[in-house]
């Protein structure tokens, strides 16, 4: 099982805000992923690294930004929090399964609750 | 793009029951993940089964890759099963998982 950390695990701050969800994980995963998702609904990918120096938008527009600059560490920061960007952020990497060879399994962290108000 | 399509969209079940998720997929698929997600909002990791059949205590699944589906089986359902339910699947030449719309289960005591 992978170790993945994300912090804070709530945040509740005002519009204008520049804010910075942390995710880390310490299994040596070399792709990590951002999801979105609002309560009980389903998860919609906004940013992913296949690796150092690695990134890709996802399916969903985002005005989110991501960085790559460790293998264990993907920040996603948002430069002017505003209310739509309330939801819940799910950070989660992929390993390399020997059973499927080329195939990925993918572990989650535990999510920041955001709340812009 | 490839449509994952997850069937009930809720369920209430009595605890002790059984039953019987689904999830479709538009096309070929090299992975595919079942999750649940807690009250609180964690994913939990239930199986990896691109094709074949799993079981662990009292959850199985099967995943049908030629007919582009996978079942997820819970018997004896427990209160503690309650919560949403996700199939994800990732397509050749991508390393994206694409995500279903889930199931939203609730089991009452």
């Amino acid at each position: 099982e992978a170790d993945i950390y994300q912090t804070p695990r709530y945040l509740v701050i005002g519009t204008g805000k520049k804010i910075t969800l942390e995710c880390s994980q310490t299994m040596g995963h070399d792709k990590m992923y951002w999801y979105q998702q609002d309560p009980g609904m389903e998860l919609h990918l906004i940013h992913y690294s296949y690796g150092v120096n690695s990134t890709e938008k996802g399916d969903l527009s985002s005005e989110s930004t991501v960085s790559r600059i460790r293998t264990e560490h993907f920040p996603l920061t948002l430069e002017s929090a505003r209310p739509s960007h309330t939801s819940q952020y799910l950070c989660a990497s992929s390993e390399y399964s020997r059973q499927f060879r080329g195939v990925y399994e993918q572990y989650f962290g535990p999510g920041t609750r955001l709340t812009v108000t | 793009g490839i449509q994952v399509e997850q069937s009930p969209p809720d369920l209430i079940l009595q605890e002790g029951a059984n039953s019987t998720l689904r999830c479709n997929f538009s096309d070929s698929v090299n992975n595919l993940q079942w999750f649940h997600q807690n009250p609180w909002g964690q994913l939990i990791n239930l199986f990896y089964i691109p094709s074949g059949t799993k079981q662990n205590g009292r959850l199985s699944a099967t995943t049908v890759a030629t007919e582009r589906y996978s079942l997820l089986y819970i018997s004896s359902s427990q209160t503690t099963d309650s919560g949403v339910y996700f199939c994800a699947v990732v397509t050749s030449g991508t390393y994206k998982y694409i995500f279903g719309t889930g199931t939203r289960l609730k089991v009452l005591a």
